[in-house]
């Protein structure tokens, strides 16, 4: 069963500065890994699928990128709405059933 | 636009039994497969079951199968979860969610506002 392991679990970022969340797989999902944003109190949110592919309507300043093990969710400029938890999640084998842990992304 | 209006949840004792209902619309929802997904308070997220879009696949985890049933009514446009034997354990937002396939797999593509599920003893 693959493993997906979010770092750091909190990320303390001031606005306006660079975020940059990580995820690690247990073995290789390709580029099958895909971005989730979740406010307090909402659903969860598409952000990045295939890795680095912008969902629709998500903002440039969001950014994915790796492949194999290894991937990262940029957030070049934080805004205040950016404030939120984020997964990452494999889909290279069905079930979908495995997410990261998340990382609370907060303000400094 | 994709919309996906869950219902059914509430206080339930425990070994009760509760259903939950997603009503679909903005898509073909016969062709697409769906999920539940549950979130425990302060907690992240967990499959719960899925079900293909004709409805004769279905997959369960290990923590649910055999208490849960997921179904799909294609005329009616909605997901249903059959819950019973229910434990504590079991007390979350439960979510459905459409999923889109590209050529890699099938990757979550929108979420409803979930529904409250509370087991009490």
């Amino acid at each position: 069963e693959i493993v997906m392991t979010q770092s750091p679990a909190t990320l303390s970022v001031s606005p306006g500065e660079r975020a940059t969340l990580s995820c690690r797989a247990s073995q290789s999902v390709s580029n099958n890994l895909a971005w989730y944003q979740q406010k307090p109190g909402q659903a969860p949110r598409l952000l990045i699928y295939d890795a680095s592919t912008r969902a629709t309507g998500i903002p440039a300043r969001f950014s994915g990128s790796g492949s194999g093990t290894e991937f990262t969710l940029t957030i070049s400029s934080l805004q205040s709405e950016d404030f939120a938890v984020y997964y990452c999640h494999q889909y290279t084998n069905w079930p979908p059933k495995t997410f990261g842990q998340g990382t609370k992304l907060e303000v400094k | 636009e994709v919309q996906l209006l869950e219902s059914g949840g509430g206080l339930v004792q425990l070994g009760g039994s509760l259903r939950l209902s997603c009503a679909a619309s903005g898509f073909s929802f016969s062709n697409y497969y769906m999920s539940w997904v549950r979130q425990a308070p302060g907690k992240g997220l967990e499959w719960v079951s899925s079900t293909s879009g004709a409805g004769g696949r279905t997959d369960y985890a290990d923590s649910v199968r055999g208490r849960f049933t997921i179904s799909r009514n294609n005329i009616r446009n909605t997901l249903y979860l059959q819950m019973n034997s229910l434990r504590a354990e079991d007390t979350a937002v439960y979510f459905c969610a459409q999923h889109i396939y590209d050529s890699g797999g099938y990757y979550y593509a929108h979420w409803g506002q979930g529904t409250l599920v509370t087991v009490s003893s």
